[in-house]
């Protein structure tokens, strides 16, 4: 099983909402990540988990937060977007830092209005 | 910064075509992957490469880590249309891991 799930699939906010975005694996993963990604770009790391302490943040505003509550599960809060943070987020996992082959879940399509 | 050259940038090609794509660097990578990304979906792994000269294939792809660590290709033997999407690159350097910047992919059937 090399499945990583995400929800919502869709989301719509307004930029005076709070949302949460969620990840989930079951692999036995160490290692959680976020990616943010515009149309046909390469996704653009976020945010790196390594047992479940947050080793890498490249630089992102302080309006994304980032919670890995367990082993299994990432989450990401969101409050006062900006219109230009309407993006695909993505999760992945990979066995650890040192095995960085990544598994990457479907996304979450954001639209901030 | 970006450090995955990827090429071709996009492809047009007929069903039943052969297609090669590479990414190159000018640092040692540890590992190389291959992604392929459908619309509004994440990317899912092709092949996953270890070893300097590893060559693995998965169905008709085929994929092989470069003797010098620097670069790696892909190819797709006998393409048909859903093949279809945008294939990335990536790769570890031990520090860091980093996305090529695409090859996007059109089968004319």
């Amino acid at each position: 099983d090399t499945e990583v799930t995400q929800t919502p699939k869709h989301l719509v906010m307004g930029m005076t909402n709070k949302k949460s975005l969620k990840c989930e694996q079951h692999m036995g993963h160490r290692a959680m990540y976020w990616y943010k990604q515009k149309a046909k770009k390469p996704p653009e790391l976020m945010f790196v988990y390594s047992y479940e302490k947050l080793s890498i943040n490249e630089s992102v505003p302080s309006r994304f937060s980032p919670e890995c509550p367990n082993s299994s599960l990432l989450n990401l809060h969101l409050h006062a977007l900006q219109p230009e943070d309407s993006a695909l987020y993505l999760c992945a996992s990979s066995q650890d830092r040192s095995i960085e082959t990544q598994y990457f879940g479907p996304g979450t399509r954001l639209l901030v209005l | 910064g970006q450090q995955l050259n990827q090429s071709p940038q996009s492809m047009f090609i007929q069903e039943g075509e052969d297609v090669s794509m590479n990414c190159t660097s000018s640092s040692i990578f540890n590992t190389w992957l291959w992604y392929k990304q459908d619309p509004g979906e994440g990317p899912v792994l092709l092949i996953a490469l270890y070893k300097a000269g590893e060559l693995t294939s998965n169905g008709r792809l085929t994929a092989q880590f470069g003797i010098t660590r620097k670069d790696s290709f892909l190819n797709i033997s006998a393409s048909i249309p859903s093949d279809v999407g945008i294939y990335f690159c990536a790769g570890n350097t031990g520090n860091q891991f980093y996305f090529g910047t695409g090859t996007s992919l059109t089968v004319i059937p």
